[in-house]
């Protein structure tokens, strides 16, 4: 079963404009991740956030997460056409294992040049 | 340059001949993972490895075998395969790092069962 849903499906923006991908799951976390998947290529992991943080950033960046609701967000700002993806969150649970890191259905992101 | 290695990229073949996926990884990392990804399900995970000669089933593992005899390499063997186990498959390695496993993939292997 899929631990982690991402919101929208699929989302389309032009260039230049900031990107907001959701993620909620349903089960205690250690952390969780985001993924992002080019077209056709495996999955690269572009941050991790611990169930002890609330908002961690790298580059263009953002992750937030709010433990109490069980949910998470990417934004993504002032968006390139290379960051047309797919973008995937992975919860891994409370016990720490990688072994049950559960991928979300993912978010198809489309920027337009 | 630090990568994990599938082989083959693309694969057809038929109902019930055995075929196996190699996989390789060169960055020393103690946990190696398959997933297969399908429309709309997103990633499940096959099977896992935490160190050499220990493997775990995952949460799709009917119809696949591992084996983990060198830390390096984490081959996917399918007997028997079927046209249900059509799908496009990954190879992850991980070490423990910043509070938890991110995980490095391959490129992929889609395989066509017919």
């Amino acid at each position: 079963s899929q631990q982690g849903e991402e919101d929208p499906q699929a989302l389309s923006i032009q260039e230049g404009e900031n990107a907001t991908m959701n993620c909620s799951y349903k089960t205690s976390i250690n952390n969780l991740q985001w993924y992002r998947q080019n077209s056709g290529r495996g999955l690269v992991h572009l941050i991790l956030i611990r169930s002890n943080e609330r908002e961690k950033h790298s580059g263009r960046l953002r992750v937030t997460l709010d433990t109490s609701k069980k949910s998470s967000s990417l934004l993504i700002t002032a968006s390139r056409a290379a960051d047309t993806a797919s973008y995937f969150c992975a919860t891994d649970p409370s016990s720490g294992s990688a072994r049950q890191l559960t991928f979300g259905s993912g978010t198809q992101l489309t920027v337009l040049p | 340059e630090a990568q994990v290695t599938q082989n083959p990229r693309y694969l057809i073949t038929v109902t019930g001949k055995k075929l196996t996926v190699t996989c390789s990884q060169n960055m020393n990392h103690e946990y190696m993972s398959w997933y297969r990804q399908d429309p709309g399900l997103g990633l499940r995970q096959i099977y896992y490895s935490m160190n050499v000669e220990v493997t775990d089933k995952g949460d799709v593992p009917e119809g696949y075998k591992v084996s983990r005899k060198e830390k390096r390499n984490f081959p996917l063997i399918l007997e028997s395969p079927s046209p249900n186990q059509t799908s496009l498959y990954f190879c992850a390695s991980a070490f423990r790092g910043n509070g938890g496993w991110p995980q490095h993939f391959g490129d992929g292997t889609r395989l066509s069962i017919l």
